[in-house]
């Protein structure tokens, strides 16, 4: 079935570092992709959405500038942490889905940020 | 206010024994409903996805159901298994394309 990879599923790094997440598509298209921020024992929260070839759709209350979004082909979207600070700690997860506007099916495997 | 509510919240069973996941929706327009597991540390998997029109769906010994009058659907494991334990999230897909996520259920299966 369709593989979506992310990487790396772990980050620890010291505050003010910037961080890249990859989330790839293994075996299709991409036409889009999610950001998703999970907080310990809570569910998954729409950070923004991303169309390949266009610029990124961010939720409310998600700062544009702190989290980068890249969605330069079909099967790689970034997210970029800038200048990431212990509050930005938490689990991110990708999602993507083969058809345009389309609910994500499938989920990468997370990435747990830690920011000392 | 679109919200999928779950419960119970936390739920422990053994191991061999059956159990049932509710999830509660006001979401409209309505789409489909999905339920995914997910591990600690890991992405969600998607177990069941269902339409409006379907009652029920398997999935091994997942077997989900949607009641879509009174927008509630179940999830029913049967003979759970060690490798059960996980959270359990509802997940629904509004118009235009939405998902409205729930809190999940933690179930932990013991020998």
């Amino acid at each position: 079935g369709a593989v979506v990879s992310q990487h790396p599923s772990r980050v620890i790094c010291k505050s003010g570092t910037s961080v890249k997440i990859e989330c790839r598509s293994l075996d299709f298209q991409a036409t889009t992709m999610f950001w998703y921020r999970q907080f310990p024992k809570q569910s998954l929260m729409l950070m923004a959405t991303s169309n390949e070839g266009s610029k990124a759709t961010y939720e409310q209350g998600v700062e544009k500038d702190k989290f980068l979004i890249n969605h330069a082909s079909l099967t790689l979207s970034t997210l970029t942490v800038t200048s990431a600070h212990p509050e930005d700690s938490s689990f991110y997860i990708c999602s993507a889905s083969a058809r345009q506007g389309h609910q994500p099916q499938h989920f990468g495997d997370g990435t747990r940020l830690s920011i000392l | 206010k679109n919200q999928v509510e779950q419960s119970p919240q936390s739920l422990i069973i053994l191991e061999g024994k059956n159990c049932t996941l509710q999830c509660n929706y006001t979401v409209s327009p309505f789409s489909n409903l999905r339920w995914y597991k997910q591990d600690t540390g890991r992405g969600p998997v998607s177990l069941t996805i269902m339409t409006f029109s379907e009652n029920t769906k398997s999935n091994g010994r997942y077997t989900a159901t949607l009641d879509a009058d009174t927008k509630q659907s179940s999830l029913h494991i049967t003979a759970s298994q060690l490798s059960d334990s996980a959270s359990y999230i509802c997940v629904v897909s509004a118009n235009p394309d939405k998902l409205i996520f729930g809190t999940g259920t933690r179930l932990q299966v013991f020998p």
